[in-house]
């Protein structure tokens, strides 16, 4: 079974900083995909990024990297240089990679970030 | 490119009664899945479907039930409602084979149950 883990709840950031959302996973797949996804008040879920098992550079997309830490099996989102638009719930999810398809993904508790003017 | 379309956006109805939501995906993506989303149980995979075919599926009761269309659109069926079924439900598409995977996610289905 698979198992995503954010421990923070709640964070407050100030406008311009970097800020560091914590991911923890649990799988015994040897392959499976990391992503995060952002979700504003509308519900809907953004992709931000994703992170396969076998890459070996951390991905980037933007302001966004992730970084991934195989051996210890977390998977932290970076967000530099906040923005007030980047207040949102922030979601960490898993899946399995197959050659059957979409797999589901499991998705942790997700953190609240609000940044502050 | 439009986005995932989800329809109703909100809707409200009574225990007991049933359900249906309709998702429409992104032109070309042909798997579509669905995502229940309340403040207890976070995020839980419903179900996937690719070429009208259910192909994988979370645990839930068989009350909830779905199906896709031969143009891709999919909908979601909730029989006798109850209050717990009050959730957000979120339908996200996808293309076969893409192993990054990405989901491509509506805005979802506010569904208030009383």
């Amino acid at each position: 079974a698979q198992k995503i883990t954010q421990t923070q709840p709640g964070m407050f950031v100030q406008e311009k900083e970097a800020v560091t959302l914590d991911c923890t996973y649990d799988t015994s797949d040897p392959s499976y995909g990391l992503f995060w996804y952002k979700q504003p008040s509308s519900g809907e879920m953004i992709f931000l990024i994703y992170q396969g098992s076998y890459d070996q550079q951390n991905a980037t997309e933007g302001r966004y990297s992730l970084n991934f830490q195989k051996a210890r099996k977390s998977a932290n989102l970076v967000i530099s240089a906040s923005q007030l638009g980047d207040s949102a719930m922030y979601f960490c999810a898993m899946r399995r990679i197959s050659n059957f398809g979409n797999e589901k993904l499991t998705f942790g508790t997700g953190t609240r970030l609000t940044i502050i003017p | 490119k439009a986005g995932v379309t989800q329809t109703p956006r909100y809707l409200i109805k009574t225990r007991g009664q049933q359900v249906t939501l309709s998702c429409s995906p992104i032109s070309g993506h042909r798997s579509v899945s669905w995502y229940q989303q309340t403040p207890g149980q976070g995020l839980q995979f419903l179900f996937e479907y690719f070429s009208e075919t259910q192909r994988n599926k979370g645990n839930f009761p068989g009350r909830f039930s779905g199906r896709q269309f031969s143009n891709s659109r999919s909908e979601m069926n909730v029989s006798t409602l109850e209050l717990g079924d009050s959730a957000l439900y979120l339908c996200a598409s996808s293309q076969k084979g893409l192993e990054s995977g990405e989901l491509f996610f509506g805005e979802g289905s506010r569904l208030t149950v009383l």
